[in-house]
């Protein structure tokens, strides 16, 4: 059974250019959520969707940022109009219902020039 | 409010030897706790979790205990290995989503 996926596992951009970052979660699992880590700090929760819905984003900046989880296919984390501040690694962790242990996938290391 | 933290950002000791992590949560309405371990250009990785009707609880070297009273959990490791060189994170489960301290970096000394 293959661990939850990410990629690109790095991804550089020019300021103003869009990211997409991709999650396949683990198999079987329904439940995905993505985190923020910027340098020598903890994870910061952004989204939590199930298939098809946005369960919570409380975490989520107001502006450019974006997630799907569609009914086929990975969920995508969308960044447009990057900035210097959004790089950070993003990570993806998914879980078979709520209130379980999330399993990480290794996340995706943005660096925006 | 809903933060998680820890008192000592770096944790040096000697291979062979008991390893003592500590974090301090602020919710007192949480029920679940984790510990994870990252290593560096890694996903965190499940060590081991609690609830809050349990105190103590036990795996394969390691052990969490939860004071429900002083809302604290602690993270032991017997006999820490070079292996278990790494940044460890508690997290508290707040609503769906798990908040997580800043880090501890453990290094073990050979």
């Amino acid at each position: 059974n293959a661990g939850v996926m990410q990629n690109p596992r790095h991804l550089v951009r020019r300021r103003g250019q869009e990211a997409r970052l991709r999650c396949s979660p683990m198999k079987g699992h329904s439940h995905v959520y993505w985190y923020r880590q910027l340098p020598e700090e903890g994870l910061k929760f952004m989204v939590y969707l199930q298939k098809e819905n946005i369960i919570d984003e409380s975490g989520m900046p107001k502006e450019r940022f974006s997630a799907e989880f569609p009914k086929e296919g990975p969920s995508i984390l969308r960044i447009q109009q990057v900035v210097r501040g959004d790089s950070a690694a993003y990570f993806c962790a998914s879980s078979p219902w709520a209130d379980y242990e999330q399993y990480f996938g290794p996340g995706t290391r943005l660096t925006v020039t | 409010g809903e933060s998680v933290g820890l008192h000592l950002p770096t944790l040096s000791v000697q291979e062979g030897d008991n390893s003592i992590i500590n974090c301090a949560y602020s919710n007192s309405a949480s029920d679940y706790f984790i510990w994870y371990k990252q290593e560096s250009g890694k996903g965190p990785q499940f060590i081991i979790d609690i609830r809050s009707n349990m105190d103590k609880r036990q795996g394969q070297r390691v052990t969490v205990l939860l004071n429900k009273t002083v809302k604290h959990l602690s993270l032991q490791i017997a006999a820490t290995q070079p292996g278990d060189s790494a940044v460890y994170f508690c997290a508290e489960e707040y609503g769906n989503k798990l908040v997580f301290g800043a880090g501890t970096i453990l290094r073990v000394k050979s």
